[in-house]
């Protein structure tokens, strides 16, 4: 069973927007991480948050995370038509033996 | 450097039949790990290998063996392909450790089981 689950599943928003995508869990983590993964291609990491983490950043990327709500979120600020692509949350264990992804947020940026 | 490679890219096998996917990484990480992605569904892990040597089962790994090979490579087999396991295939590496690590992951095998 997965256990991330990423919301909305497909996201089209304008170029220059703000792209925001969430992803829920059920049990206990230690940490989480998002994947970019374009069309027909291998999945590619974003960031890694840790359970006593709250926020990190990364060039337009911003991540959250809220243990208490078992909740994080995936900010893109100024999107790119590059930025069009699935993205996929992963909860991991201690030592990440068995990542869970979500199904995924599908974004479009259109030009 | 390549990463990490995947052979075959594409696959079309009948039912009954078996092969082997392959997997090699030169990134000299421990931890290699092979999962399966149907639409919808994003990625099940379907067996890892903490570090040469060992392997163990993930989420969804009826149907599969793999091979611990030496530290670089890491194989999936398929002894008898049902059409249930129609995917694309792929193959992630990590430097195992406390707190987690990211992995990164190969261009992917397409497999159709007719």
């Amino acid at each position: 069973s997965q256990q991330g689950e990423e919301d909305p599943q497909a996201l089209s928003i304008q170029e220059g927007e703000n792209a925001t995508m969430n992803c829920s869990y059920k049990t206990s983590i230690n940490n989480l991480q998002w994947y970019r993964q374009n069309s027909g291609r291998g999945l590619v990491h974003l960031i890694l948050i840790r359970s006593n983490e709250r926020e990190k950043h990364s060039g337009r990327l911003r991540v959250t995370l809220d243990t208490s709500k078992k909740s994080s979120s995936l900010l893109i600020t100024a999107s790119r038509a590059a930025d069009t692509a699935s993205y996929f949350c992963a909860t991991g264990t201690q030592y990440n033996n068995d990542m869970r992804f979500g199904a995924g947020t599908r974004l479009t940026v259109k030009p | 450097n390549a990463g990490v490679t995947q052979t075959p890219k594409f696959q079309v096998l009948k039912t009954g039949q078996s092969m082997t996917l392959q997997c090699a990484q030169d990134m000299n990480h421990n931890s290699m790990y092979w999962y399966r992605q149907d639409p919808g569904m994003g990625l099940r892990l379907i067996y890892y290998s903490a570090s040469e040597g060992t392997t163990d089962k993930g989420e969804v790994p009826n149907g599969y063996n793999v091979s611990r090979l030496n530290k670089r490579e890491f194989s999936l087999r398929l002894e008898s392909a049902a059409p249930s396991q129609t995917s694309v295939y792929f193959c992630a590496i990590s430097n195992l450790k406390a707190g987690g690590a990211e992995q990164f992951f190969g261009p992917g095998t397409r497999l159709t089981v007719l």
